[in-house]
């Protein structure tokens, strides 16, 4: 069964700190992995889209790797922000079908505390 | 920012009523989607399509219908409303190949 599970569920830090989230996947044929933002009320903002062959990419202060592997993706944030506060959903799309179809994580809560 | 647009941003409405949520995307994408998502829980996908003319049904069963006559507009259609029906629906475009799609707001429906 194809899958995405996120951990931590969610995270609390204190702003300037930096953290890393966690995705594992079980997706398969994999196509790319993509890490969305989605602040409360809002629809999710792409981050990153990583393909097979890539192992990091970064936006700003976000960083995404991939291991496709052991099936797992990491996403850095560093020197964090208030703004940063929002849930970090990991997506990963399969080779299986002309749309490529989408599976999603239930995301990770991260709130910055000031 | 994605120019991609939903409307009512917020809906309360009875049971048995029929409604629409419009969506619509000024970035000419050929593929459109709509999601529901309940709180802290993941995205569903619901209706797709992929051209003008085009509709299929997602993974998540709904009882809610798409139509999609113009590339710019994917509106979803509830025929009789109920209280199950209570979520988030998300509207999404992209364009070919691995583009990632664009999300609209959101519309937070309220069925009482």
């Amino acid at each position: 069964k194809n899958q995405v599970e996120q951990s931590p569920q969610s995270l609390i830090i204190l702003e300037g700190k930096n953290c890393t989230l966690q995705c594992n996947y079980t997706v398969s044929p994999f196509s790319n992995l993509r890490w969305y933002k989605q602040d409360t009320g809002r629809g999710p903002v792409s981050l990153t889209i990583m393909t097979f062959s890539e192992n990091t990419k970064s936006n700003g202060r976000y960083t995404a790797t991939l291991d496709a592997d052991t099936k797992q993706s990491s996403l850095h944030i560093t020197a964090s922000q208030l703004s940063d506060s929002a849930s970090y959903i990991c997506v990963v799309a399969d080779r299986g079908s002309t749309l490529g179809r989408l599976y999603f994580g239930r995301g990770t809560q991260l709130t910055v505390w000031p | 920012e994605a120019d991609i647009y939903q409307t009512p941003r917020y809906l309360v409405i009875g049971t048995g009523k029929k409604i629409t949520l419009e969506c619509s995307q000024t970035m000419g994408h050929d593929k459109m989607y709509w999601y529901q998502q309940d709180p802290g829980m993941e995205l569903h996908l619901i209706h797709y399509s992929y051209g003008v003319n085009s509709t299929e049904k997602g993974d998540l069963s709904s009882e809610s219908t798409v139509s999609r006559i113009r590339t710019e507009h994917f509106p979803l259609t509830l025929e009789s409303a109920r209280p199950s029906h209570t979520s988030q629906y998300l509207c999404a475009s992209s364009g070919q190949g691995l583009e990632t799609q664009y999300f609209g707001p959101g519309t937070r429906l309220l069925v009482l």
